[in-house]
């Protein structure tokens, strides 16, 4: 299928290696945040979330750290898969405008 | 528990037709967006309804793109005439409340020509 991004940074793990992904928020309105994993021709897909009065929240196998001193989040992945190969999306909700602001994204390459 | 429906999966048109894409949110969702991403992207907001109001439409270019939520349930979203530029995925999501999970179809993918 084609690619959701042919232009993202791109970071490339060894299977069963830890993955850390990156992303800076503009907005220190922002109360609410997202990671979002999305496959070639499909939507984004719910990983975790985490809301500003937390600084870290752990699902099955994934981890999200909020840092809002420099706002910053991050999506860290344990035992990395191939199946974890995708692109990884932060968003974070604005209170003022309860609306999701996507940022860039992160090219996940996984090699067995 | 059913996800977002959107319907086409593609659509392929040429510049200066028109198109309508078509969303049905999660049973119970009062909160249904519409969502751009070209191509390399991340998503963008293009419009926010409240059951069958528009909370946010600023995003939204209004003279060619209109969407509706008539009975507060499904959604469409429609570009007349569309241009070369709009190609790209239309992404539609919903949430029960806003700042809180929401949930993405898998999208209408517009080509234009």
């Amino acid at each position: 299928g084609e690619s959701v991004g042919l232009h993202l940074p791109t970071l490339s793990v060894q299977e069963g290696d830890n993955s850390i992904i990156n992303c800076a928020y503009s907005n220190s309105a922002s109360d609410y945040f997202i990671w979002y994993k999305q496959e070639s021709g499909k939507g984004p897909q719910f990983i975790i979330d985490i809301r500003s009065n937390m600084d870290k929240r752990q699902g099955q196998r994934v981890t999200v750290l909020l840092n809002k001193t420099v706002k910053h989040l991050s999506l860290q992945i344990a035992a990395t898969q191939p199946g974890d190969s995708a692109v990884y999306f932060c968003a974070e909700n604005d209170a003022g405008f309860q609306k999701l602001v996507f940022g860039t994204g992160t090219r996940l390459l996984v090699s067995p | 528990e059913a996800g977002v429906a959107q319907s086409p999966r593609y659509k392929i048109i040429e510049k200066r037709q028109s198109v309508a894409f078509w969303c049905n949110p999660i049973s119970g969702h009062a909160t249904l967006y519409w969502y751009q991403q070209i191509l390399g992207q991340g998503p963008k907001l293009l419009i926010q309804f409240q059951n069958n109001g528009v909370v946010d439409d600023s995003q939204l270019p209004k003279d060619r793109f209109s969407a509706e939520r008539l009975k507060g349930v499904d959604s469409t979203l429609k570009i007349q005439p569309a241009k070369l530029e709009d190609s790209a995925v239309y992404l539609c999501a919903s949430t029960t409340q806003p700042n809180y999970g929401y949930t993405f179809g898998s999208g209408t993918r517009l080509t234009v020509v």
